[in-house]
């Protein structure tokens, strides 16, 4: 059974760039969820997904923003990417309101 | 404001000595808490639910017990491969909550061979 997985692992991009990052969840999930680490840090909610719409939102601008695809995978983008922006980038998958989540590897993003 | 603050930030441990690691959270309403294992440079690793005081789960060296204001990670007789990031997370009980999880900045545990 395949656990969550992301894409790509690892990620260079310039400041002001833009970047899209990809998850699929845990099978049997239907809900996903986005935080981003930095380094020392406890991960921080951006976001969840549920039935193709945005459910929840943390404290996170406009510039990050979301899809979920029919079959659950979701995508996280960010614009005008900035020096701050850089870090591990992890997407959690759950099954409805369940409570456990379950998390990929990650995708390393680092802004140069 | 909801928050979770774990100590101690990190902890250096012999093989064989056993401690514990602290989550204190200050929450409305607790939904549930949780604790995650981090290799570096990995995705947290899920260990255990906790939902209500007195609960208590159990795996391997692994001990959590809840309260109504912390938790405990136990760890009897660490082993050099129990060395990561310990992580302690909450899920508040808001009715806006549907699943949003607030973490703790976490423990880095090192025991030594």
């Amino acid at each position: 059974d395949a656990g969550v997985t992301q894409s790509p692992t690892h990620l260079i991009k310039t400041r002001g760039q833009q970047v899209t990052l990809r998850c699929s969840p845990k099978s049997g999930h239907d809900t996903v969820s986005w935080y981003q680490q930095a380094l020392g840090q406890g991960p921080q909610f951006i976001f969840q997904y549920y039935e193709e719409e945005e459910r929840q939102r943390g404290n996170f601008p406009d510039r990050f923003s979301g899809h979920q695809f029919p079959n659950y995978s979701s995508e996280l983008n960010v614009n005008a990417l900035l020096l701050g922006d850089s870090a591990l980038y992890l997407c959690a998958s759950s099954f409805g309101r369940a409570t456990e989540a379950f998390f990929g590897q990650g995708t390393r993003l680092t802004v140069v | 404001e909801d928050q979770v603050t774990q100590s101690p930030e990190a902890l250096r441990l012999q093989e064989g000595e056993s401690s514990s690691l602290n989550c204190s959270y200050t929450v409305s309403g607790l939904r549930g808490l949780f604790w995650y294992r981090q290799d570096p440079g990995k995705g947290p690793e899920f260990l255990f639910t906790l939902y209500s005081a007195g609960e208590e789960k159990e795996k391997e060296r692994l001990k959590a017990t809840l309260t109504k204001k912390e938790s405990f990670l136990h760890i009897t007789a660490p082993k050099p491969e129990d060395s990561a990031t310990y992580l302690c997370a909450v899920q508040p009980r808001h009715p806006g909550n549907t699943g949003k999880l607030i973490f703790g900045q976490g423990t880095t545990l090192q025991v030594k061979p």
